[in-house]
This record gives structure tokens, C-alpha cells and sequence, in this order.
């Protein structure tokens, strides 16, 4: 059974900071793996997906990795906003083989102006 | 381009009623999946259909079921609600013709059980 963790749970950085936050997997068979911000009480937003032939994908200030070897995924944001606010959060999207859908824990993620 | 959308945006229920959510996809999706997000929780997923049958299931109850129609809308039906069925339900819909099963969400319907 896949289990994916994100650490760090929480994480405040000051405005323009680079972070990194990760994602590590149990099951390092990952063949699709998407992140996802989502605002509090409101539905996800799809921010990268990497499919199983890529190792990466970057979109303006965001930049995702997999790591298959290890089951690790890293997603990079480049001089943070407060407008980046939010919690963030990985899938496998084909858990198992299967059409199943496995989610990290989360990171919420707080930019102080 | 519409997006995946979902009715009721909240619903409050009692302890052992059923419930029905609905999801519209996205224009060119043929595939839902629903997902049960309880608060500071990641998604859970509970099932995905694709052209109208169940294409894979999590770890929820029979009481949990779905319906997905020819114009790729979906149903999720709770039976015998619980306390702990009170959630964020999302769902999302796929693009039809590949195969990397990308997720695209709606807004979500919160369900309250008292």
C-alpha cells in the first residue's frame, strides 16, 4: 500500500525566499505524479504533473523533480510571495499499477511580506 | 473552457441519512474520480469511473457509491451517513486519450453530519 509523506507539515519563510518541499513515497514505483496547491476550504489547483517518462517539470517559478530511485519528489519555488500561501500537495497518481490516487499529507506553507 | 464543477457547495445531513453529491467534468474528460478530504487531511481517494463503471477503489465502505452517466458526469451516494463522513468531498476529472490519469478539481461540496 503506498504511503506518501511531505515534509515539512508547516513552514513560514519570509518574502523572496527559495524553498523546497518534499515528498517521499514507500513505493518508488511512481509512473505520474502531480502537485497541487489548495487555498483553505476551497478545491485543488494543479501546479506541475510529471509523467512517467520525465524526471522533472518547471512552470514560471516553480520547479518539480522525481527521484523513481529513491521514491523522492522535491517541488522548488523560486523567490516566494505571500501570495504563495497555501498548503501544498503531491500524488501518485496511479498507486499500485492502478487507477488509484494516493496524496501526501501536506505542507502548508506561509510567506511573510 | 468550463471546469469540473460540483453541487450542493454544502450540505447539512443527519446521523444515518443518505446523501447525494454531484460533479459536472471538464469539456473532453471522460473519466471522475471523488476524493473525501477531512479537515488538515490530504485527499482520500474513494473511486474512479470511466466510461460509466467503477475503474478503481479505495478503502471505503460499500455504503459509499457512485454513478457516472454518458455525458461523463458523476454521482457519489453516502448511505447510512456517519459522524465522520462530515468532510470536504471533491472530485476531479481526466482528459480523455492519455493515460497519466492528471486530476483536475472542482470547488468541493462540505458535508456536515450532526
Amino acid at each position: 500500500k503506498q504511503e506518501v509523506t511531505q515534509i515539512p507539515a508547516a513552514l513560514s519563510v519570509p518574502e523572496g525566499e527559495n524553498l523546497v518541499l518534499n515528498c517521499s513515497f514507500t513505493d518508488s514505483a511512481i509512473y505520474n505524479l502531480q502537485w497541487f496547491r489548495q487555498d483553505p476550504g476551497k478545491g485543488l489547483t494543479s501546479l506541475l504533473l510529471i509523467q512517467s517518462s520525465q524526471r522533472e517539470q518547471t512552470s514560471g517559478r516553480l520547479n518539480a523533480s522525481l527521484d523513481k530511485s529513491s521514491g523522492r519528489s522535491t517541488l522548488y519555488i523560486a523567490a516566494s510571495q505571500p501570495g504563495d500561501s497555501a498548503t501544498y500537495l503531491c500524488a501518485d497518481l496511479n498507486s499500485g499499477g492502478y487507477q488509484k490516487v494516493t496524496f501526501g499529507t501536506g505542507t502548508k506553507l506561509q510567506v511573510i511580506p | 473552457e468550463t471546469g469540473v464543477t460540483q453541487s450542493p457547495t454544502h450540505l447539512i445531513k443527519t446521523r444515518g441519512q443518505q446523501v447525494t453529491l454531484r460533479c459536472s467534468s471538464q469539456s473532453g474528460h471522460n473519466t471522475v474520480s471523488w476524493y473525501q478530504q477531512a479537515l488538515g487531511q490530504g485527499p482520500q481517494f474513494i473511486f474512479q469511473y470511466y466510461r460509466e463503471e467503477e475503474n478503481g477503489r479505495g478503502n471505503f465502505p460499500p455504503r459509499f457509491s457512485g454513478l457516472q452517466f454518458p455525458n461523463y458526469s458523476s454521482e457519489l451516494n453516502v448511505n447510512a451517513l456517519e459522524l465522520d463522513d462530515s468532510a470536504l468531498y471533491l472530485c476531479a476529472s481526466s482528459p480523455a486519450g492519455t493515460s497519466y490519469n492528471e486530476q483536475f478539481f472542482g470547488p468541493g461540496t462540505r458535508l456536515t453530519v450532526l
